[in-house]
C-alpha cells in the first residue's frame, strides 16, 4: 500500500532549528508537498519538491531525496507562531490525488 | 473575502438529523474537494469535483452526499450519521484536480454526532 511516515510530535526551543522528516512508500511519485495547520485553522501550503535537493523559502526549507523516498522540512529561527502541525503529502500515481501523512505537531518552548 | 469559506464552523447533530455543510471558493478554481480530518490520522479524501463533475468518490458511505452546483460552491449533505463520523470536515480547491498545484483549504466544519 501507499503510506507516509512522519513523527507525531517534535519539541524545540524558540530561535532554534528543527527538522521534520517524512518517508514515503508509493507506487509512483509526483513530488512531495508540505502543509502547515495551526490549531483551529486551515491547512496552508508551504512547499513542493519534485526534484532532489533543497528548496528554500525564507526561514523554511524543504529537502527531497527520491532515491531514499525521504524528505524533510527544515524550520530555522523558530518563532512561537511556528507552533502548528506539519503534514507531508505525495500524489497518488493512479488518480493524482494527495496521500497525506498523519502530521507532526511542533511544540515550541520559550 | 477569504479564499475558501466553510459554514457552519461547528455543527452538533443527532443520528437521525439531516444537515448540510457548505463551501464556497473565491479563487476561480475548477476543482473542489471534501476531506475528513480526525485527530492523529492522515487527511482522508472523500470526494473530488472537477468542472462540476464528480471525479473521485473514495468509498464514502451513502449517508454523505455531495453536491456541486457550480465550480465555486460545494455542499456535503449529511443524513443518519454515526458517532464515528464526528470529525473536522475540510473543503479545498485547486486550479484543477489532476495537476501538481497546491490545495487551498477552508477552516473546516467541526461536526459532532451524538
Amino acid at each position: 500500500g501507499q503510506s507516509l511516515e512522519q513523527p507525531s510530535e517534535v519539541t524545540a526551543v524558540e530561535g532554534a532549528i528543527v527538522q521534520i522528516n517524512c518517508t514515503y512508500q508509493t507506487s509512483g511519485f509526483y513530488g512531495l508537498s508540505w502543509y502547515q495547520q495551526h490549531d483551529g485553522g486551515a491547512p496552508t501550503f508551504l512547499s513542493y519538491n519534485a526534484l532532489d535537493g533543497l528548496e528554500e523559502t525564507g526561514r523554511f526549507s524543504s529537502f527531497l531525496s527520491r532515491s531514499d523516498s525521504y524528505g524533510y522540512l527544515l524550520l530555522q529561527e523558530l518563532q512561537m507562531k511556528d507552533s502548528a502541525s506539519y503534514f507531508c503529502a505525495v500524489r497518488d500515481h493512479s488518480n493524482y490525488q494527495l496521500i497525506w501523512g498523519a502530521g507532526t505537531k511542533l511544540i515550541i518552548k520559550p | 473575502e477569504t479564499g475558501v469559506t466553510q459554514t457552519p464552523r461547528h455543527l452538533v447533530m443527532g443520528m437521525t438529523n439531516k444537515k448540510s455543510l457548505k463551501c464556497e471558493q473565491h479563487l476561480g478554481h475548477n476543482a473542489m474537494y471534501w476531506y475528513k480530518q480526525s485527530a492523529k490520522k492522515p487527511l482522508e479524501l472523500m470526494f473530488v469535483y472537477n468542472f462540476k463533475e464528480q471525479t473521485e468518490n473514495n468509498s464514502v458511505p451513502s449517508r454523505f452526499s455531495p453536491e456541486c452546483p457550480n465550480s465555486s460552491h460545494l455542499f456535503l449533505h449529511l443524513h443518519t450519521l454515526q458517532p464515528e463520523d464526528s470529525a473536522l470536515y475540510l473543503c479545498a480547491s485547486s486550479q484543477e484536480s489532476r495537476g501538481t498545484g497546491e490545495l487551498f483549504f477552508g477552516e473546516g466544519s467541526r461536526l459532532t454526532v451524538l
